[in-house]
């Protein structure tokens, strides 16, 4: 079956630092890869989504991007953090295709950039 | 443009108590799939259901049920003999057919009490 996973679970980063979230899939190829946020009281924005190594599609212009090295492995990253990046970041995956597959999310990360 | 709202933000019941979220979406697709997402304290996406635009039977698993009606574009959520475990932000999402992304609704938090 399939699984993924992504870290560090909780982050604290002063304003102006770097980001790095990572996350792996597990148990299929070719996924569709996402990362999504949800500020605090608030619902769920897309921010990226990747359909193979190396693209990537951006949905909201800011500090962050992301990065696909390999089939499975999605990156979240930011070279300098603002306090509005603070929030829950959540890394998900679907079956590849284009026929409104089911998306399944990882555990989440908690970002307090203070 | 596509767009979900569930207009309940919070409900509070008694354990054993039946409780049904509402949920209502627009789009201009004749083809698109719903989803039922659960999110517990620990932060988490749970998948519920997924249900395509086609079928219209509604669907029982346990004491959750679904009630689909294309007719006024809802697809409410029923949580039968509720239990302290079911207290969670609970999701409504809509997907294109010849797409991979989520629009999510704003969530309506249920707060089961023993």
């Amino acid at each position: 079956s399939q699984t993924i996973h992504q870290w560090p679970a909780t982050l604290v980063q002063p304003v102006g630092s770097p980001l790095s979230l990572e996350c792996t899939v597990e148990g299929t190829s070719n996924p569709n890869l996402y990362w999504y946020r949800q500020a605090a009281g608030r619902g769920l924005q897309l921010l990226f989504y990747s359909v193979g190594i190396g693209q990537i599609s951006s949905e909201v212009p800011q500090n962050l991007s992301a990065s696909r090295p390999q089939d499975r492995q999605f990156i979240l990253s930011s070279k300098k953090l603002l306090l509005s990046d603070s929030g829950f970041y959540l890394c998900a995956w679907s079956m590849t295709g284009y026929s409104g597959n089911t998306i399944y999310f990882g555990e989440g990360s908690w970002l307090t950039v203070v | 443009a596509q767009k979900v709202t569930q207009a309940q933000t919070e409900i509070s019941v008694v354990e054993k108590e039946d409780v049904t979220l509402d949920c209502v979406y627009e789009t201009r697709d004749t083809t698109y799939y719903l989803f039922w997402y659960k999110q517990p304290p620990s932060g988490e996406l749970v998948f519920l259901i997924r249900r395509n635009s086609f079928d219209e039977q509604n669907e029982i698993s346990g004491r959750y049920s679904w009630n689909f009606q294309k007719s006024t574009s809802s697809f409410n959520f029923t949580i039968t003999a509720s239990q302290v475990v079911d207290s969670a932000v609970y999701f409504c999402a809509l997907m294109k057919a010849a797409g991979n992304k989520l629009t999510f609704g704003g969530g309506t938090r249920v707060l089961v009490k023993p």
